[in-house]
């Protein structure tokens, strides 16, 4: 298996611009997470999937974060409008049905706003 | 307090010691997992456990379930162990996994 898969690795942009983040999670994974690391804050939880159902979504920052899952394979991060202080590096991470499976991690999205 | 903590936050080794990570939370979990973050950023799961002890190569992993804490060990460390190390404990299938700060390890030849 190719493992979690995001794209893209890496993104400059200016502030304003809307960003999409996009994962293709582990096949036969039912979980998908969306997670934020920044020096400040370490690893933080935004959102995660069960089924392709948001199941909570108490950490994403504000609503001008917004995730999509539209079918088990895909699930979207959205930002807009970006700002700098959303400079960040983002996982996604998926695992199988239940807490007792392991989290698999994507290779994360370097994000930077200028 | 946070509800996931680890200590220390810091570590400095020589190669060949003997490293304990510890992981102590105070929430009902029912599974905790061992992460490392290499320099270079990627995410790797080491260990999920929900009860005992797990070995995989030079790392030991052990949960006390009653006491909520956690143990990471790498016996005979080697410079390539230099890396972070985070707990995350997950409450139910369904729940947040809520992770440590971090134990940043560095292993000196």
């Amino acid at each position: 298996d190719a493992g979690v898969i995001q794209s893209p690795r890496h993104e400059v942009t200016e502030m304003g611009q809307e960003v999409t983040l996009r994962c293709k999670p582990i096949s036969g994974h039912n979980s998908l997470f969306w997670y934020r690391q920044t020096m400040m804050r370490g690893l933080e939880l935004l959102i995660y999937f069960n089924n392709n159902v948001p199941i909570d979504d108490s950490g994403m920052p504000e609503d001008r974060f917004s995730a999509k899952m539209p079918n088990a394979s895909f699930s979207t991060l959205k930002i807009q409008p970006s700002e700098p202080r959303d400079s960040a590096v983002y996982f996604c991470a998926s695992r199988g049905q239940g807490a007792g499976n392991t989290i698999y991690f994507g290779e994360g999205s370097w994000l930077t706003v200028v | 307090k946070n509800e996931v903590e680890q200590s220390p936050q810091n570590l400095t080794a020589q190669e060949g010691e003997f490293i304990t990570i510890n992981c102590s939370y105070s929430v009902g979990i029912s599974a905790l997992h061992w992460l490392q973050q290499h320099p270079g950023g990627g995410i790797v799961s080491l260990f999920m456990l929900s009860s005992g002890k797990k070995k995989h190569g030079r790392l030991i992993a052990t949960i006390n379930i009653q006491e909520k804490h956690s143990s990471l060990h790498i016996t005979a460390s080697h410079p390539r162990d230099s890396a972070v190390y985070i707990c995350a404990a997950a409450k139910t299938s369904y729940d947040k996994v809520i992770f440590g700060p971090g134990t940043s390890l560095s292993v000196i030849p």
